[in-house]
């Protein structure tokens, strides 16, 4: 059965602790692979798509990885605004399936 | 900004009534989709439209429909509203059907 499964459902850090989400996904023909960051009561930010295993991609404190099976958003030295709902999103090669996870809700404490 | 328009912001309607939610996507984005969340949960995929034509059907109740016009705008209608409907209604688009989305800011939806 096609899935996206995160961990940790929730993650409290201090400032500055770095860390990272884990998204395992189990699809048949992934086409891409997206992380968005939500705040409470907004859309989805996007922030990454991953294409292909072993591409990486960064953005100020964090950092998105793929292998074949899952993918991770690394997050260095975290700031309190970095405080949010982050979520995994499998697209297929039929361009019209979606699977979402369902979030690691992330707390940063100053 | 991510460059998506959803209007109304906010929408209070009474249980029965019908309301149609609106959406412009980026300028340039031939994709556009239709999520609701409901309080805490997670993103429900609702359907897809490409240049005009359906796509990809979601879990899409029967009372509610869709559909993409000639300037690439799209309209949600939502029908015979129960309490359980009450969510936020997001409007997401993109360039194809296997690129990235961006997310509008959603059109909150409250039924009475």
């Amino acid at each position: 059965e096609d899935q996206v499964t995160q961990s940790p459902e929730a993650l409290r850090l201090q400032e500055g602790e770095s860390s990272s989400l884990n998204c395992s996904y189990t699809v048949s023909g992934l086409r891409g692979l997206f992380w968005y960051r939500q705040d409470p009561g907004k859309g989805p930010e996007f922030l990454f798509t991953l294409y292909s295993a072993g591409e990486e991609k960064e953005k100020e404190r964090l950092k998105a990885t793929l292998t074949k099976k899952e993918s991770f958003l690394h997050i260095t030295a975290p700031k309190p605004e970095d405080s949010a709902t982050y979520l995994c999103v499998a697209l297929l090669n039929t361009g019209n399936q979606f699977y979402f996870g369902t979030g690691t809700s992330l707390t940063v404490i100053p | 900004d991510s460059g998506v328009t959803q209007t109304p912001k906010h929408l209070i309607t009474a249980t029965g009534q019908r309301v149609t939610l609106r959406c412009s996507p980026r300028s340039g984005d031939l994709s556009v989709y239709w999520y609701q969340q409901s309080l805490d949960q997670g993103l429900q995929f609702l359907i897809q439209y490409y240049n005009g034509e359906e796509r990809a059907k979601g879990n899409i109740l029967e009372r509610f429909s869709a559909q993409q016009f000639p300037d690439l705008h799209s309209e949600l209608n939502l029908s015979s509203l129960e309490l359980g409907d009450s969510a936020l209604y997001f409007c997401a688009s993109s360039v194809a059907p296997v690129t990235e989305a961006f997310f509008g800011q959603g059109t909150r939806l409250t039924v009475v």
